[in-house]
């Protein structure tokens, strides 16, 4: 089965850009989107197919993807997105949903 | 406003089923498949598996073939996500998602229900 790789951790101070990486085989032809959950909270859809935000997202979360990484990128970063951050990708060779471990963003 | 609302907590002896329920409203509930999340305590997200409400149809991940089934009915616009032969791992938030199109194999989910706090326990 497919699968996603994220580091546990980042860390950045406010007002930063924090990048968290997505890694997966040939990753760059999939597309990847990208959660935020906070503690006791149900995920939230930041980014979507690759680089779209929902309404209400702010500017300030893009996504990229290309090759075997694709990365989430939060500019300016706020205290208030201290959370944990999920990729996901459908496996069209498996008709199977497929999540990245997780990777906690610290904000010092 | 589309709103996908999961009831309680259920406590569970081991080898036993536990069936959650995910009542939808705000949208048409046939158009959009229902997804089967869960997270133990502390650890990452889990797909489980897919339910087309029109159809009945259904996908599972492989780790949860046999034990898991995900039902619907269509009249209250509720999905279902029953598990059996519990084990203590099981113990977990069990989220069901919607899970949207945005063209080919491309599928996110765009809303989540709450979660419904399952412990397997004797």
């Amino acid at each position: 089965s497919y699968v996603l790789t994220q580091p546990p951790s980042v860390s950045v101070a406010p007002g930063q850009t924090a990048r968290i990486t997505c890694g997966g085989n040939n990753i760059g032809s999939k597309s990847v989107h990208w959660y935020q959950q906070k503690p006791g909270q149900a995920p939230v859809l930041v980014v979507y197919d690759d680089s779209d935000r929902p309404s209400g997202i702010p500017g300030r979360f893009s996504g990229s993807n290309s090759g075997n990484t694709a990365t989430l990128t939060i500019s300016r970063v706020e205290a208030g997105d201290e959370a944990d951050y999920y990729c996901q990708v459908w496996d069209s060779n498996s008709d199977q949903g497929v999540f990245g471990g997780g990777t906690k963003l610290t904000v010092l | 406003q589309v709103q996908l609302v999961q009831f309680g907590a259920e406590v569970k002896k081991p080898g036993a089923s536990v069936k959650v329920s995910c009542k939808t409203s705000g949208y048409t509930f046939t158009s959009y498949d229902i997804n089967w999340v869960r997270q133990a305590t502390g650890q990452g997200l889990e797909w489980m598996g897919w339910m087309n409400p029109n159809s009945g149809n259904t996908g599972y991940a492989q780790k949860f073939q046999g034990r898991v089934t995900i039902t619907r009915n269509t009249f209250i616009s509720t999905a279902y996500m029953e598990l059996s032969s519990l084990r203590s791992e099981d113990t977990a938030v069990y989220y069901c998602a919607r899970r949207i199109p945005c063209g080919g194999d491309c599928y996110s989910f765009d809303y989540w229900g709450q979660g419904a706090l399952v412990t397997v326990s004797s």
